[in-house]
């Protein structure tokens, strides 16, 4: 079984729509991320969090929130899609060790809004 | 702001061929972190790198902390087509403990 899992894979919504997409995991992490990544920009992050009830903005956190129930799901949600905030979304997880924090990715989100 | 620069932005190559490429940064780092992401899957950590100079292999793939701190390097080599993907190279996120900033990819393919 996958270490961190996204539901749903694929979803396509309609502009003013709200969307949740949730992350779970079982690597027993305490930090917990969420990426977008467009074509040619990489990866950006829009929210994290270090423990239950911390929750940190990222880079682009404007249209997005989250909500983290517990050690090990981080949801992310957009109040009212619209259409730029197509892109592929992915969550992750570390645990700090030694000198880094590596992550760790789920299989990512496909998100369509038109 | 922090940045990383991936250079190329895309490779189209010969199977068989070696494979460089690179990451500079606009600030000294203290790691540098190499992922993989394979069509249609999440990036996969390939190789940490936490001293100036360092040099780490993991099978074909050999990565370089830059002496400057401001640069890290990648060579595959002799490619494979499961070697086609994207090529992130990572590294702190300035003044946020525990935050990773990403560079844009290079994307390698790879004719058999």
């Amino acid at each position: 079984d996958a270490d961190v899992t996204q539901t749903p894979r694929n979803r396509i919504t309609k502009t003013g729509k709200r969307i949740m997409l949730e992350c779970s995991q079982t690597k027993g992490h305490d930090r917990m991320y969420w990426y977008r990544q467009d074509p040619g920009l990489g990866l950006r992050l829009i929210y994290y969090s270090f423990d239950v009830k911390d929750i940190n903005k990222g880079e682009i956190s404007d249209g997005y929130s989250v909500s983290r129930q517990a050690q090990a799901k981080f949801s992310l949600s957009l109040e009212s899609a619209i259409p730029n905030q197509t892109a592929l979304y992915f969550c992750a997880t570390s645990d700090l060790a030694g000198n880094t924090d590596t992550q760790y990715f789920g299989p990512g989100t496909r998100l369509t809004v038109l | 702001g922090q940045q990383l620069n991936q250079s190329p932005q895309s490779m189209f190559i010969q199977e068989g061929e070696d494979v460089s490429m690179n990451c500079t940064s606009s600030s000294i780092f203290n790691t540098w972190l190499w992922y993989k992401q394979d069509p249609g899957e999440g990036p996969v950590l390939l190789i940490a790198l936490y001293k100036a100079g360092e040099l780490t292999s993991n099978g074909r793939l050999t990565a370089q902390f830059g002496i400057t701190r401001k640069d890290s390097f990648l060579n595959i080599s002799a490619s494979i087509p499961s070697d086609v993907g994207i090529y992130f190279c990572a590294g702190p996120r300035g003044g946020s403990q525990g935050n990773l900033i990403f560079g844009k990819g290079t994307k390698l393919s790879v004719k058999p």
